[in-house]
């Protein structure tokens, strides 16, 4: 079984600070991490996944996010906020790769960006 | 890249009546497509799971009578909220997977209020 904790439903930053969103997991086995991002109405879109190799992993925007194990961590991080980052951000995990297993979200966070 | 086509964006409808929502993937055979139902400033919570030609498997707590899923195709899976209620109001999505090693790609999700 797999669950996932966001840290804080809503972040404020300014725009050009560090955007710091926060997830823990839990996974009986090697989890699979994924960050999503959600604008009002819309689907989710993929920003970048963890499933093998490398534990810093890079993804769209600017994003970044960094796996560690031992402190079952998967945080989500921007050195650079620009207004248009604003939205919702999920973080994911599942015991697979893409959507052979199902995948269970955390409860999400709104980042707000102010000038 | 891969694209989910979820229509309609936007349905109100009646107490009593029956409403359809359809998930496409424009441009790749999903065999495997999600159903998720989000509550506002609330995270995703799968219903259930739809592979192409099978039943489709659902979520503890979720009324099967209810949301009646078919997968008739491997472009195609269809929601149907039976007999809606006000408390059926949400905010459906749908994501569709490739296979099993591949990523999912969502939908834009469909408003549904009953009135």
């Amino acid at each position: 079984a797999q669950s996932v904790t966001q840290l804080g439903s809503h972040v404020s930053v300014s725009e050009g600070a560090l955007v710091l969103l926060r997830c823990n997991y839990s996974s009986s086995v090697p989890p699979y991490l994924f960050w999503y991002v959600q604008y009002p109405n819309q689907g989710l879109q993929l920003l970048l996944k963890y499933t093998t190799g490398a534990t810093l992993v890079k993804g769209i925007n600017g994003f970044e996010a960094e796996f560690k194990k031992s402190e079952t961590s998967f945080h989500l991080t921007k050195p650079s906020a620009h207004m248009s980052d604003a939205a919702e951000y999920f973080c994911a995990v599942s015991g697979n790769t893409g959507g052979g297993n199902k995948l269970t979200f955390g409860t999400g966070t709104q980042l707000k960006v102010e000038l | 890249g891969a694209v989910v086509s979820q229509h309609p964006s936007r349905v109100i409808c009646k107490s009593g009546t029956s409403v359809k929502i359809e998930c496409r993937s424009l441009d790749f055979q999903a065999t495997t497509m999600f159903w998720y139902r989000q509550f506002p400033k609330q995270s995703l919570m799968l219903m259930a799971t739809s592979n192409e030609g099978s039943k489709a498997t659902y979520e503890q707590g979720v009324e099967k009578d209810k949301f009646l899923i078919n997968h008739a195709s491997l472009t195609l899976s269809t929601l149907t909220v039976t007999s809606a209620h006000p408390e059926d109001s949400s905010f459906y999505i749908c994501s569709a997977v490739q296979g099993r090693e591949s990523p999912l790609h969502f939908g834009n999700g469909t408003r549904l209020t009953v009135t």
